[in-house]
């Protein structure tokens, strides 16, 4: 089976510009949830979707959003990007909540 | 919400047993994750233990859980240097939001 896929594995934006990230989740797998990774804040959950619907959010302001297609598919967005934002994205899929299995990420530098 | 503490550094030997250690504060949490990150790489699930159990071994990996201490460990046994990484440990506490909460990770250096 293939696992998680994230595109595109690296990305350079400046500081104002938005940006999409998408994951591919492993086939069969329901949910999708995402992650930050910063050297200084570690590991932080973004949020969750299941079935195209979000039911867990982190605690990251609105700039932050997301959404689930049919497919299972995932994207992420953030807008009005800040030099804080610049952080390793991770995304995991799982069947329905359970064992969580992460892609490469994608590394977010904000200029 | 939940925290989850490791320390942040160990060296072993190649061919010694590395132990990383950490704790949690929610006493309810459920299920608990090691994951492993190389460089430049996402998160690897190595293993993980239910609440109800107090020990797990998975080939060269055994994870013991102390519930009363909130207290979760990873041995590897036989480290080599392939096993040189960021080990974090995960949290998923039973209420509130279904997430994983993570350790700051553990760096493990294997010596030659």
């Amino acid at each position: 089976k293939a696992g998680v896929t994230q595109t595109p594995r690296y990305l350079i934006k400046t500081r104002g510009q938005q940006v999409t990230l998408s994951c591919s989740p492993i086939s069969g797998h329901r949910s999708v949830s995402w992650y930050q990774q910063t050297p200084g804040q570690g590991l932080q959950f973004l949020f969750e979707y299941f079935s195209e619907t979000q039911r867990n959010k982190g605690n990251f302001p609105g700039r932050f959003s997301g959404r689930q297609f049919s497919n299972s598919r995932s994207e992420m967005n953030v807008s009005t990007l800040e030099l804080g934002d610049s952080a390793l994205y991770l995304c995991a899929s799982s069947l329905e909540g359970g064992d969580r299995y992460f892609g490469p990420g994608t590394r977010l530098t904000v200029l | 919400g939940e925290d989850v503490e490791q320390s942040l550094f160990l060296s072993v030997r190649e061919g010694d047993s590395s132990v990383i250690n950490c704790t949690y504060t929610d006493s309810s949490s459920t299920y608990l994750y090691w994951y492993k990150q190389e460089p430049g790489a996402g998160l690897q699930l190595l293993t993980y233990i239910f609440s109800n159990m107090d020990m797990k071994q998975d080939q060269r990996l055994t994870v013991l859980l102390n519930k009363k201490d909130k207290h979760l460990s990873l041995r590897i046994a036989d480290t080599q240097t392939g096993d040189s990484a960021i080990y974090f440990c995960a949290a998923i506490p039973q209420t509130g939001a279904n997430n994983l909460f993570f350790g700051t990770g553990t760096r493990l250096t294997v010596i030659p």
